[in-house]
């Protein structure tokens, strides 16, 4: 099994500057990469897919970078509603299933 | 809209059986593969089985095979998951989700339901 760790578990940053969070896989996933944002009591929601591409209205803000084993999200001039906990999610080794991170909380510093 | 509902989660006794229920609608359900995830108190995400659009191939991590059952009524836009034989380290929200189908090289979800609150406890 993929085993997919993020760095860091906490992130404190100010509103209006950039948010970076990292995404590290235990063996290569290629590009097969997702990151999904969840606020408290919230559903996930899919944010970028194949490790850059960004959701259906997702805003440029977001962006996803890396293949193989290491990804990033970044997330430039952060406002209020971005606050919350992102999970990267690989989909490139089956079986035994698709893998989480362990999640980033992102919070307002 | 593009809408997932899910609903039959409680409180159980450990060793007792619930069935979870989602209902899709705002789009052709009988096109996608859906997928239940689940996500233990103030833990992660944890990927728990799939099914196939016709319901002709089904998954299920390990730690739930031979307790719980997926299955699916395109008829009825409807996705269960068949719970038995609970276990403590079974209480989460459960979510359904779809999957997207476009992503390369698997699977990756969007939109999921609200969840349902499973808690097994005595």
């Amino acid at each position: 099994e993929i085993v997919m760790t993020q760095s860091p578990a906490t992130l404190s940053v100010s509103p209006g500057e950039r948010a970076t969070l990292s995404c590290r896989a235990s063996q290569s996933v290629s590009s097969s990469l997702a990151w999904y944002q969840q606020k408290p009591g919230q559903a996930p929601r899919l944010l970028i897919y194949d490790a850059s591409t960004r959701a259906t209205g997702i805003p440029a803000r977001f962006s996803g970078s890396g293949s193989g084993t290491e990804f990033t999200l970044t997330i430039s001039g952060l406002q209020s509603v971005d606050f919350a906990v992102y999970y990267c999610q690989q989909y490139n080794s089956w079986p035994p299933g698709y893998t989480f991170g362990q999640g980033t909380k992102l919070e307002i510093k | 809209e593009v809408q997932l509902v899910e609903s039959g989660g409680g409180l159980v006794q450990p060793g007792g059986s619930l069935r979870l229920s989602c209902v899709a609608s705002g789009f052709t359900f009988s096109n996608y593969w859906m997928s239940w995830v689940r996500q233990a108190p103030g833990k992660g995400l944890e990927w728990v089985a799939n099914i196939k659009q016709d319901g002709s191939e089904k998954y299920y991590v390990d730690s739930v095979k031979g307790r719980f059952t997926i299955s699916r009524d395109n008829a009825k836009s409807s996705l269960y998951l068949q719970m038995i034989s609970l276990r403590a380290e079974d209480t989460a929200v459960y979510y359904c989700a779809r999957d997207v189908g476009y992503c390369i090289g698997g699977s990756c979800y969007s939109p999921w339901g609200q969840g349902t609150l499973v808690t097994v406890s005595s």
